[in-house]
């Protein structure tokens, strides 16, 4: 089954701590972003990656890293989380940027940091 | 910058009902326009993907038209039905890297 796996679902964490929410995907998909969700504010666009080892920032790429070693995993690392980072994350895939083939998207990671 | 805004906010209808739902985006120069579903605690579904030379995109029971020299899109749901309940987003693919969503159209079709 074509999907988008996130991991873990729900994290409740503390400030500082170190955490890596991870992404992978079985389409063989180029195309991989990160997303955050906020009430009232949407999602925006944290991160994303045209390909293995390429890799841009979206509107809100702050306090946030990323690596693309492989094709299938966009992981998402929070070096030293904050109060504010606490959202609804979300990663994505498709075949391409401009395949105009549609985004995939993950179930979500709730990340609650206190 | 890109902005995406959606009317209305929320939405209640009666079954059966058809219904329209607006999409608008302030920079033309767009790649392609999606529609996407997202239930409560679940990830986005897409619905419907409009290529920037498209006039419009049918799937069942829903219909997107795109107006990009006017910077609009519409969501058409004929017969809507309770299982329909969901939040409606869309999402314009600017120069084909970068997606900015609109905040959201919450729609409650009752029974």
């Amino acid at each position: 089954e074509a999907q988008v796996t996130q991991n873990p679902r729900y994290l409740i964490t503390v400030t500082g701590k170190k955490l890596t929410v991870t992404c992978s995907q079985n389409m063989n998909h180029e195309y991989m972003s990160w997303y955050r969700q906020d009430p009232g504010l949407g999602l925006r666009q944290i991160y994303y990656s045209m390909n293995v080892e390429v890799t841009d920032k979206g509107d809100v790429p702050e306090g946030y890293k990323v690596s693309r070693k492989e094709k299938r995993n966009f992981p998402l690392i929070l070096e030293s989380p904050s109060p504010n980072q606490t959202s609804l994350y979300f990663c994505a895939s498709s075949l391409g940027a401009i395949s105009n083939q549609p985004q995939h998207f993950g179930d979500g990671t709730r990340l609650s940091i206190l | 910058k890109q902005e995406v805004t959606q009317i209305p906010a929320a939405l209640s209808v009666p079954e059966g009902e058809n219904l329209v739902l607006n999409c608008s985006f302030t920079d033309s120069a767009i790649y392609n326009l999606q529609w996407f579903r997202q239930d409560p605690g679940k990830g986005l579904t897409s619905l419907l993907l409009i290529q920037s030379s498209q006039r419009e995109q049918t799937s069942g029971r829903l219909n997107a038209s795109l107006d990009k020299s006017s910077g609009r899109s519409t969501l058409y749901i004929a017969a809507s039905q309770p299982g329909d309940s969901a939040t409606y987003l869309c999402a314009v693919d600017s120069y084909g890297q970068n997606f900015v969503f609109g905040p959201g159209t919450r729609l409650s079709v009752l029974p």
